[in-house]
């Protein structure tokens, strides 16, 4: 089993439109959640971390954390062309000390 | 504030050949992390350093891989005897100490794209 795994996609939405994305995780004792977001042939850059069960919101995007279930979302409201990339879950699992670990990404596409 | 560094950007090489990649972090971050990245996957771990310490490296990592950072402050990895395989984007990044969870934000430089023909 992957310590990360994400829907791999690809994912389409209209402009406009909420996307959501999905992540589960293998280790139950996992703290610290990430999603980062990258552009094509850019580095990973961090858009959201979560810590707790719940939803976090900062600005169009919502990350939600269910601890129980070992499953995070990120949602993207008014979806825009701009955000357009591949958007990586990640999670330091417990026992790696500070080793980040990544899913494989999901890429998104907001047609205009 | 300058952000991660990485140099090269891009490395083109012949199989066999060595090479180095060599990142600058943020200044006031101690750790620094290696990872790799082949297209349509995210990144792989590769080693970890807390200052001028490993304190971690991956089981996948083959001993051609060799990382130091000497002084706490930059770091280089070395690929020896290059396999075709080993073509990716080596991503370099760094954060603050871990004093709480807040501190675990990784940041990244713009990464070495190596191609080994």
């Amino acid at each position: 089993q992957k310590e990360v795994e994400q829907n791999s996609g690809p994912l389409s939405v209209p402009e406009g439109a909420i996307a959501s994305l999905n992540c589960t995780y293998s280790d139950r004792v996992s703290q610290s959640f990430f999603w980062y977001r990258q552009y094509s042939g850019k580095s990973p850059e961090l858009i959201m971390s979560i810590y707790s069960n719940g939803d976090k919101e900062d600005g169009r995007f919502t990350a939600q954390l269910n601890k129980a279930s070992q499953y995070v979302s990120l949602l993207i409201r008014d979806s825009q062309p701009s955000d357009s990339a591949t958007y990586l879950c990640a999670v330091i699992p417990e026992t790696s000390g500070s080793r980040l670990t990544f899913g494989e990404g999901t890429q998104l596409t907001v047609n205009p | 504030d300058t952000g991660v560094s990485q140099d090269p950007r891009h490395k083109i090489t012949k199989r066999g050949q060595n090479v180095t990649f060599r990142c600058d972090p943020i200044s006031e971050h101690n750790r620094l992390y290696w990872y790799r990245q082949t297209l349509g996957q995210g990144p792989e771990f590769l080693t970890y350093f807390q200052n001028e310490a490993q304190l971690e490296k991956s089981r996948l990592l083959s001993d051609r891989f060799s990382a130091e950072r000497p002084k706490g402050s930059f770091s280089t990895l070395e690929i020896q005897r290059t396999e075709q395989g080993d073509s990716a984007m080596y991503l370099c990044a760094s954060s603050l100490p871990r004093t709480d969870t807040t501190n675990e934000k990784l940041f990244f430089g713009s990464g070495t794209q190596l191609s080994v023909l």
